[in-house]
């Protein structure tokens, strides 16, 4: 089954760029699904980032938008996040998801990977 | 404070059943949008519990049950485990321009 697993810093200096990929197991990004990712502050809610499809859609959190990047790699089978000028409050666990879509407003999300802890401190 | 708000806490013993609110608007559950339903057990990552209302993914015990009436959705839990001890999520799609995807505040269920 698929499986996907996150790698990237652990810690990010404040005004920086948080970068972190999510490699694809078990099956392909270019399957008939999106790929998302989602974060959770210590403590906090789940809060989505974005996603993207292999063919290039992308949407964003109109919340982050200006400061997130998704892209996908189809050669390695993974997709990326990257997040700029991070402040402690960007501090938090991020998991990559795949999006399974059944129509355009009924999607969920799995499944999941194990998630990084990312801390934004000097 | 999340579009999609939960109770942040609900109890019970085991054996017991408890029911997991989800309260949207005319947005998004309201509007006719699926509900789906994560659990996080602590330390881990969130794993799909419901998906589409009412559908369980394969693995999920029928103890687990979902649904949905006008701008509100519900996860009742029957014969509580006290490995149901979990956090557990609500998610929905909404129309507005506060963005498309949604999560509920999350739910801490305890087995006293």
């Amino acid at each position: 089954q698929v499986q996907l697993q996150e790698s990237g810093p652990g810690l990010v200096q404040p005004s920086g760029t948080l970068s972190l990929t999510c490699a694809v197991s078990g099956g392909s990004i270019s399957s008939r699904n999106w790929w998302s990712w989602v974060r959770q502050s210590p403590g906090k809610g789940l809060e989505w980032i974005a996603e993207i499809y292999h063919s290039g859609g992308i949407n964003y959190n109109p919340s982050l938008r200006s400061r997130v990047t998704i892209s996908v790699d189809k050669s390695k089978n993974q997709f990326s996040l990257k997040l700029s000028s991070v402040t402690a409050a960007d501090t938090a666990v991020y998991y990559c998801a795949r999006e399974v879509v059944t129509t355009m407003t009924t999607f969920w999300f799995d499944p999941w990977g194990q998630g990084i802890l990312v801390t934004v401190s000097s | 404070q999340s579009v999609l708000t939960q109770p942040p806490s609900v109890s019970g013993a085991p054996g017991q059943r408890v029911t997991i609110s989800c309260t949207g608007s005319s947005s998004n559950i309201g509007a006719g949008y699926d509900v789906h339903w994560y659990q996080q057990l602590p330390g881990t990552a969130p794993k799909l519990l419901m998906f589409g209302n009412t559908n369980r993914p394969s693995g999920v015990p029928d103890r687990f049950s979902g649904s949905k009436s006008g701008t509100s959705a519900s996860l009742a839990i029957t014969g509580l485990q006290a490995e149901d001890e979990a956090d557990y999520y609500c998610q929905s799609y909404d129309s507005s321009l506060s963005g498309f995807v949604l999560f509920g505040g999350g739910t801490k269920l305890t087995v006293l």
